[in-house]
């Protein structure tokens, strides 16, 4: 039962470089998001896609690019980096964005800006 | 607007004693309500949630949440706390009929269960 898997589960990166972070979920879901999580606040809505084909701005979306590229996989891209975007990146998915089903959440990667 | 309060960062709770984790929400309408429980250097997990019905919530691992509409909260309980259960915990609503709007997160609750 794999669930919800995010690559890579750390990375260094220094300013101005790019990267992308992937992640893929093997249950069907039509709904996948991403989170930046930093201490003290909370879980930040980046972007989502509600669906295969869509995808919308969350909370914080500046000085990020994602790709539905499948029913199951859901991208995130870093096209020049910042210290600012050091984090914790959550990607998570559910069954439809407008049920009462909860989310599922992959474990995370962990990126620093130097 | 949808929004949700976890006025407290911190719980400290001694092992055997019951514990509460509070949260407070605002949507229009009606709302769909969630808890999750976070380890570690894991991501998070679903514990419980609240869609209609019995106002008390039984989820995993004993806990579980009252909803009250007229405070519009959405508390969660343990009757008997384990050190194991120390972790972030983190409410969320989303309102119901809202189409595809996502869940809003509160800041977390870190709780400490001391033996």
């Amino acid at each position: 039962n794999a669930g919800v898997t995010q690559t890579p589960k750390f990375q260094v990166l220094k300013t101005g470089q790019s990267m992308t972070l992937q992640c893929a979920q093997d249950m069907n879901h039509n709904s996948m998001y991403w989170y930046r999580q930093d201490p003290g606040m909370g879980l930040r809505l980046i972007y989502y896609s509600a669906s295969e084909g869509t995808t919308d701005k969350g909370e914080v979306p500046n000085g990020y690019n994602v790709s539905r590229l499948n029913k199951r996989e859901f991208s995130l891209r870093l096209e020049s980096a910042a210290p600012s975007q050091t984090s914790v990146y959550f990607c998570a998915s559910t069954v439809t964005g407008d049920s009462n089903q909860p989310q599922h959440f992959g474990d995370g990667t962990r990126l620093s800006i130097l | 607007a949808q929004s949700v309060a976890q006025p407290e960062d911190q719980v400290n709770v001694a092992e055997g004693n019951p514990l509460t984790v509070k949260c407070t929400y605002s949507v229009s309408g009606n709302p769909y309500l969630f808890w999750y429980v976070q380890y570690p250097n894991r991501g998070l997990q679903f514990l419980l949630k609240y869609i209609t019905g019995d106002n008390l919530v039984k989820g995993s691992y004993g806990f579980e949440a009252e909803f009250n509409k007229s405070q519009t909260s959405f508390h969660l309980k343990k009757p008997s706390a384990l050190v194991s259960d120390s972790a972030l915990y983190f409410c969320a609503v989303r309102a119901r009929y809202s189409g595809n709007t996502p869940l809003v997160f509160g800041k977390g609750t870190r709780l400490s269960v001391i033996a």
